[in-house]
């Protein structure tokens, strides 16, 4: 079973702050993806990574940055949250190989930014 | 620009059919993949459809035109659990994904 976990389930944090969002996958999949959620907008893509150390931005990556160091996880930054940043964030892999390109898809994390 | 397009919600009975339609525009074009999210829950994968025709996956089946840029999700026998938010997400390169906004489907007894 492939499973993506993510460090946090609920957050909160101040304008301001630097924030760090944690995903790891144990499926040694090549592709991790971080999505932002919010009611009637459906699943966002803010940045996707093919490969450790290759990044690519998404449709909505500004105030965002990754970080793929390693090829399991998959960081997202955000360097100075602000109040239109509270959202519900998910985290995907995929590339299982043969052509599955299906998404695989973390618990989330529900970021409210006070 | 990019765009898919699906109704917001759908009310269906217990025990009916359902069907949830998606259409699309985009750059490229892999495929259609139809992804279940229960509240509070994370997006799980139904089904994937590359080429034209019906896939079937026990009570769900999946319908693709590529020369129409519209697809379908079909739930059959539809139980309780069924409710739940259904998207259509477009594969439009090796690897990416351009997800619609979501059908919320609300099964009544």
């Amino acid at each position: 079973d492939v499973k993506v976990t993510q460090s946090s389930r609920y957050l909160v944090k101040r304008t301001g702050e630097k924030v760090f969002l944690e995903c790891v996958q144990d499926m040694d999949h090549e592709n991790m993806f971080w999505y932002r959620q919010d009611p009637g907008l459906g699943l966002r893509l803010i940045y996707f990574s093919y490969d450790v150390k290759m990044k690519e931005k998404g449709d909505i990556p500004e105030g965002y940055s990754v970080s793929r160091e390693k090829k399991e996880r998959f960081s997202l930054i955000l360097e100075s949250a602000s109040t239109n940043q509270t959202s519900m964030y998910l985290c995907a892999s995929s590339g299982g190989g043969g052509g599955d390109e299906t998404q695989y898809f973390g618990p989330g994390t529900r970021l409210l930014v006070l | 620009g990019q765009s898919l397009e699906q109704p917001s919600e759908v009310t269906a009975v217990e025990g009916a059919i359902v069907q949830i339609n998606c259409t699309y525009q985009t750059s490229g074009f892999y495929g259609l993949s139809w992804y279940q999210q229960h509240d509070g829950g994370a997006p799980t994968f139904l089904s994937y459809n590359a080429l034209d025709g019906l896939e079937e996956t026990g009570r769900f089946s999946s319908f693709l035109s590529r020369s129409d840029s519209y697809g379908y999700l079909l739930l059959q026998e539809l139980q309780m659990k069924d409710s739940a938010s259904y998207f259509c997400a477009v594969r439009d390169s090796s690897y990416k994904l351009i997800f619609g906004s979501g059908t919320r489907l609300l099964v009544r007894p």
